[in-house]
């Protein structure tokens, strides 16, 4: 999966924790992105980082923050863990600002009970 | 709002057959449109793109068809296999911003 790895693969917490997914690359890649994939929605971007401490907003961006202290990682935090963030979380990458294609990790089950 | 809108939901398919699978979108700013597949418990991978100054691109039994008028495009697959059972995804991108659809899971039968 292009020098992309994603921990845990699977977590299963309650309500009301904190969560941290971590997404850590090989690439040495400038852009990073968090998407949560839902039946029905497809992949929606939560946030994004253009470089180090450069994060943005997505689409879906309430009840996460996300932080990039060095070049190959990027941390998803849920502060406040509920049921609807139930999903499967996926880091990909991205080169450079003209190349749009984007590399996947293998994803995070998320189940927050 | 859904920006790319995908259809059908899901596919079945006989081996040697067409699958094919259609996008629109409503945001003319998009200008790269790719089309992932996803294999249970593994991440999207880019299988093939075009771009709208383009009406057709093809890579072996992957073409795309893009209709810049109507703001839609299509995935086709020629010759099906069951090793193409997968969940496929169109998207459309443009500054940052990558849009996706909400998938197609095609079975194709032996």
């Amino acid at each position: 999966d292009a020098g992309i790895t994603q921990s845990p693969r699977h977590k299963v917490t309650e309500t009301g924790t904190p969560v941290t997914l971590r997404c850590h690359q090989t690439e040495n890649h400038r852009y990073m992105y968090w998407y949560r994939q839902d039946p029905g929605h497809g992949l929606r971007l939560i946030h994004y980082s253009y470089g180090v401490k450069d994060t943005d907003k997505g689409e879906v961006s309430d009840g996460y923050s996300v932080s990039r202290s060095k070049t190959e990682d990027f941390l998803l935090t849920l502060e406040s863990a509920t049921s609807s963030q139930t999903s499967v979380y996926f880091c990909a990458i991205r080169g450079t600002s003209t190349n749009e294609k984007l590399f996947f990790g293998s994803g995070t089950q998320l189940s927050v009970l | 709002q859904q920006q790319v809108k995908q259809s059908p939901q899901s596919l079945i398919v006989q081996k040697g057959g067409i699958s094919i699978i259609n996008c629109a979108y409503e945001n003319t700013a998009f200008d790269y449109f790719p089309w992932y597949q996803q294999f249970p418990g593994k991440g999207p991978a880019l299988l093939i793109a075009i771009r709208p100054d383009v009406s057709e691109k093809k890579e072996g039994r992957f073409t795309i068809s893009f209709n810049k008028s109507a703001k839609q495009f299509s995935l086709h697959i020629m010759d099906s296999q069951p090793g193409d059972s997968a969940t496929y995804f169109c998207a459309a991108y443009n500054n940052n911003d990558m849009r996706f659809g909400a998938g197609t899971r095609l079975t194709v039968k032996p």
